[in-house]
């Protein structure tokens, strides 16, 4: 089983639409946890932290799910800028700089 | 201010050879990090340093991969006698003090053929 587990998708919706993405992780003891976003060719760039209390910046909403070992991202209002690949990130354990990816979810916003 | 950079963004080395990939991180970032990224996958981490020590290598494929940072800045991922299946993506990434998230650069794409 991966550590970090995603939908690969690809997730195909129209702008405007609102969209979620699920990933699960497998180590209880992971304290940290992001979104980040890869474009085509380019490098990750981070999204957002995922904080225990769930948080918020602009259309896009992380929450997450300690007991069931699950985050989430939402996405509101679609932009076709959207469209790209989704990396759920978690760190190895307590304290642990070690970054796990996850592959990542494709999504594509359509016109 | 700038990001992270690494040179070259492309590389093609025959099998066999040596190759040496650069990293330059954010200004004041003590960690630094490489990851190996094969098509289709996420990031593998590689190995981390703090300053000039590294202080994990547990994820070198093998022992043909070196990595140094000897100054606590610039780092230099070095692969000798590259295989056909070192042909990834390999990002470089710095993280503020105190602080977990990471901030990659445009990564180097090394092709052996």
């Amino acid at each position: 089983r991966k550590e970090v587990e995603q939908d690969p998708g690809p997730f195909n919706v129209p702008e405007g639409a609102t969209v979620a993405f699920n990933c699960t992780y497998s180590n209880s003891a992971s304290q940290s946890f992001f979104w980040y976003r890869q474009d085509c060719r380019k490098e990750p760039k981070l999204l957002m932290s995922v904080y225990s209390s769930g948080n918020e910046d602009g259309r896009f909403t992380a929450q997450l799910n300690r007991a069931s070992q699950y985050i989430s991202l939402l996405i509101r209002d679609s932009k076709l800028s959207d469209s790209a690949t989704y990396l759920c990130v978690v760190n190895k354990g307590w304290s642990s700089y070690k970054l796990i990816f996850g592959s990542g979810t494709r999504l594509l916003v359509r016109p | 201010g700038a990001g992270v950079s690494q040179s070259p963004r492309y590389k093609v080395a025959k099998r066999g050879q040596d190759v040496a990939l650069r990293c330059d991180p954010i200004s004041g970032h003590v960690s630094l990090f490489w990851y190996q990224q094969a098509l289709g996958q996420g990031p593998e981490f590689l190995t981390y340093f703090q300053n000039e020590a590294q202080l994990d290598k547990s994820g070198l494929p093998s022992d043909r991969f070196f990595a140094e940072r000897p100054e606590g800045s610039v780092s230099t991922l070095k692969i000798q006698r590259t295989q056909q299946e070192d042909s990834a993506v390999y990002l470089c990434a710095s993280s503020p003090p105190r602080k977990d998230e990471q901030y990659f650069g445009p990564g180097t794409r090394l092709t052996v053929t």
